[in-house]
């Protein structure tokens, strides 16, 4: 079984950067794909990309393309989503969750970003 | 992009009843749809795949039915840990993937 760990949570003001991490250990780990969801407060989930580490193929939603940056490191099986200028509206809990292909079998604990000036 | 509808917006129900909640695709996602749920304050869990396969450790009162565009979450008798918000999900010919609005199961 695959098991997914984030990185804690983060309070940035607006326009700086930060980059959240989802680290993936376990049985055929490098099978698998990760995928970010954002959930706004008090919101459903909302899918945003998905990355195969083994290769870092990426697929963007096209409402986040252009918005954040997902990225891999095959060698520790780490996601990454990136923000080069945060805003207001980005803050949200972002989860991380695996899948080989279809129903996405398992979940991070999520990372709290808060952006306020 | 597939649309995924799911009613009602809340539900609520007595515990140890049976909740019944749907899901509609805007065009066929064959069997290619998950339920997950989200308690208050956690991560959402894999509940069903494929439609109507349990996830691991998944209890016998959640069943999944339905194919094409219709789909049924059924939870046979309500239990306290089971009132929260499910989501159901479709993966047919992914990316893009997306998921309903949520229903939140309540108590009546």
């Amino acid at each position: 079984e695959v098991q997914l760990v984030q990185s804690g949570a983060e309070v940035k003001k607006p326009g700086e950067s930060l980059k959240i991490s989802c680290a993936a250990s376990g049985h055929s780990v490098s099978a698998y794909w990760i995928a970010w969801v954002r959930q706004m407060p008090g919101k459903g989930l909302e899918w945003m990309g998905i990355i195969y580490p083994g290769d870092s193929t990426t697929t963007y939603s096209p409402s986040f393309q252009g918005q954040v940056t997902i990225s891999a490191d095959k060698s520790i099986t780490t996601a990454y989503l990136q923000w080069s200028g945060l805003k207001s509206s980005d803050s949200a809990m972002y989860y991380c969750a695996v899948t080989a292909g279809s129903a996405w079998v398992t979940w991070g604990q999520g990372t709290l970003v808060t952006v306020s000036s | 992009e597939i649309v995924m509808t799911q009613s009602p917006d809340t539900l609520s129900v007595s515990p140890g009843e049976r909740a019944t909640l749907s899901c509609r695709a805007s065009q066929s996602v064959s069997s290619n749809l998950a339920w997950y749920q989200q308690r208050p304050g956690q991560a959402p869990r894999l509940l069903i795949y494929g439609a109507s396969t349990r996830a691991t450790g998944i209890p016998a009162r959640f069943s999944g039915s339905g194919s094409g565009t219709e789909f049924t979450l059924t939870i046979s008798s309500l239990q306290s840990e089971d009132f929260a918000v499910y989501y159901c999900q479709e993966y047919h010919n992914w990316p893009p993937i997306t998921f309903g609005q949520g229903t939140r199961l309540e108590i009546k």
